[in-house]
């Protein structure tokens, strides 16, 4: 079975522009989450879908945003683009809600930004 | 969710067993205790979890102290597919997903 698959794994943008980022979680996975790694430290939260709807989010400003469709694969979007938004991007899923079923990450998207 | 201390890095010999020490003095009694581990280029991998009792799977083994204020995870045979930055994350049992990760511990593991 395929596990999360992330597009494209690396991504070169200028400041200010903007950037779409693609998830498909395993299949019959209903839950998206996305990350923020910064070089040397631990993933950061920024969203959490379920069902296709937004469940939660992390301390990220108005310039990320996200949808989740039917299919429940999953885009990141990212306007105004910064240079401290380079880092890696991980979409990770999960089959449900339950805080007991593991997170698989995709090995995600390497996004920089001159 | 409670935060944990653990140490920046550690270093074991290949086939020998490691122990990861985690600190999470202001767990909540319903806080489950997670580990992941991110190999090089990849993104974080699920070890194991647990509650209040020692747990077991194929990758490795958590021993929770009884006051659940620490954890260590136990690679019983380290290899060098193991070297990785390991996670130690408490984690609410309320149905949200959001991983809080610390700075993790790199474990480098010498043939």
């Amino acid at each position: 079975d395929a596990g999360v698959t992330q597009s494209p794994t690396h991504l070169i943008k200028t400041r200010g522009q903007q950037v779409t980022l693609r998830c498909s979680p395993i299949s019959g996975h209903k839950s998206v989450s996305w990350y923020q790694q910064v070089l040397g430290q631990g993933p950061q939260f920024i969203f959490q879908y379920y069902e296709k709807e937004e469940r939660g989010r992390g301390n990220f400003p108005d310039r990320f945003s996200a949808r989740q469709f039917p299919n429940y694969s999953s885009e990141l979007n990212v306007n105004a683009l910064l240079l401290g938004d380079s880092a890696l991007y991980l979409c990770a899923s999960r089959r449900d809600w339950s805080t007991n079923e593991k997170l698989f990450f995709g090995s995600g998207t390497q996004l920089s930004v001159l | 969710d409670a935060k944990t201390t653990q140490p920046n890095s550690m270093e074991s010999n290949e086939e020998e067993p490691v122990h990861l020490p985690c600190n999470h003095s202001t767990i909540s009694g319903t806080d489950y205790i997670h580990w992941y581990r991110q190999l090089p280029s990849q993104g974080p991998e699920y070890v194991i979890h647990g509650l209040t009792s020692n747990v077991n799977n194929r990758m490795a083994s958590l021993a929770i102290a009884e006051d659940r204020k620490s954890s260590t995870l136990i690679l019983h045979r380290a290899t060098l597919r193991d070297a990785a930055v390991y996670y130690c994350i408490t984690l609410l049992f309320q149905g949200a997903q959001k991983l809080v990760f610390g700075q993790g511990t790199r474990l480098t593991i010498n043939p």
